[in-house]
């Protein structure tokens, strides 16, 4: 049974960076592409970014250009993301997802229980 | 980015009701479409890919349609499980989801 445990909650000030984890049991997780999504209070998912299992190259959503680093430890199975230069409305819950393998359409077969990350002055 | 309209955003049903969810693409996405439940303090479960394709484990009170632009998901006799948030998300270009749809309880 393939698991996605994430890192504790998170407080931060504004301006302050914040590095989540994303470890995986059961199976290996790079060998699937990882994706990061996030969900404000009240609000919709938003779709953060990318890790390509074939060399661990990332690729974000162009509104976090510059704030958002994805990388990726095989020794450890886990994956991580810092975002940076942090705002108030960068809080919400952040959420690994493995992308089910040879499935067109990006299905999400996979995913961490959740990350709080609040930023507060 | 395509947009996806999600209806309604809060259904009021009783267990065994028929229930559908729809979701509007912006543009045509093929069947590239999935859906998920999503319950408090659970990581989100994958229902059906591809449009109509039951994820492995999941009952099959649930049922998924569509291409194009506008796609289903249907829960044939709603269980006291199944009251939870439903999201659908397209894998078509850049992902996006609905807004969700809430079940409730009537």
């Amino acid at each position: 049974q393939v698991h996605l445990v994430q890192s504790g909650a998170e407080v931060r000030k504004p301006g302050a960076s914040v590095n989540l984890s994303c470890k995986a049991s059961g199976d290996t997780l790079s060998n699937y592409y990882v994706h990061w999504v996030r969900q404000a209070p009240g609000q919709g998912l938003e779709w953060i970014g990318i890790i390509d299992p074939s060399d661990g190259s990332p690729n974000h959503a162009q509104k976090f250009q510059g704030r958002v680093t994805l990388t990726r430890d095989t020794s450890t199975n886990t994956v991580y993301m810092e975002l940076s230069s942090l705002r108030s409305d960068d809080t919400a819950v952040y959420y690994c997802a493995r992308e089910m393998a040879a499935v067109a359409g990006a299905p999400l077969d996979y995913w961490g229980q959740g990350t709080l990350v609040a930023v507060s002055s | 980015d395509i947009e996806m309209t999600q209806s309604p955003t809060t259904l009021s049903a009783s267990v065994g009701d028929r229930v559908i969810i729809t979701c509007r693409a912006s543009q045509s996405i093929s069947r590239y479409v999935n859906w998920y439940q999503w319950k408090p303090g659970k990581a989100p479960k994958l229902l059906i890919y591809s449009a109509s394709t039951l994820q492995s484990g999941v009952p099959s009170r649930f049922s998924g349609s569509g291409s194009g632009t506008d796609f289903t998901l249907t829960i044939s006799s709603l269980q006291p499980e199944d009251f939870a948030t439903y999201y659908c998300q397209q894998g078509y270009s850049t992902l996006t989801f609905g807004g969700g749809t809430k079940v409730e309880i009537k």
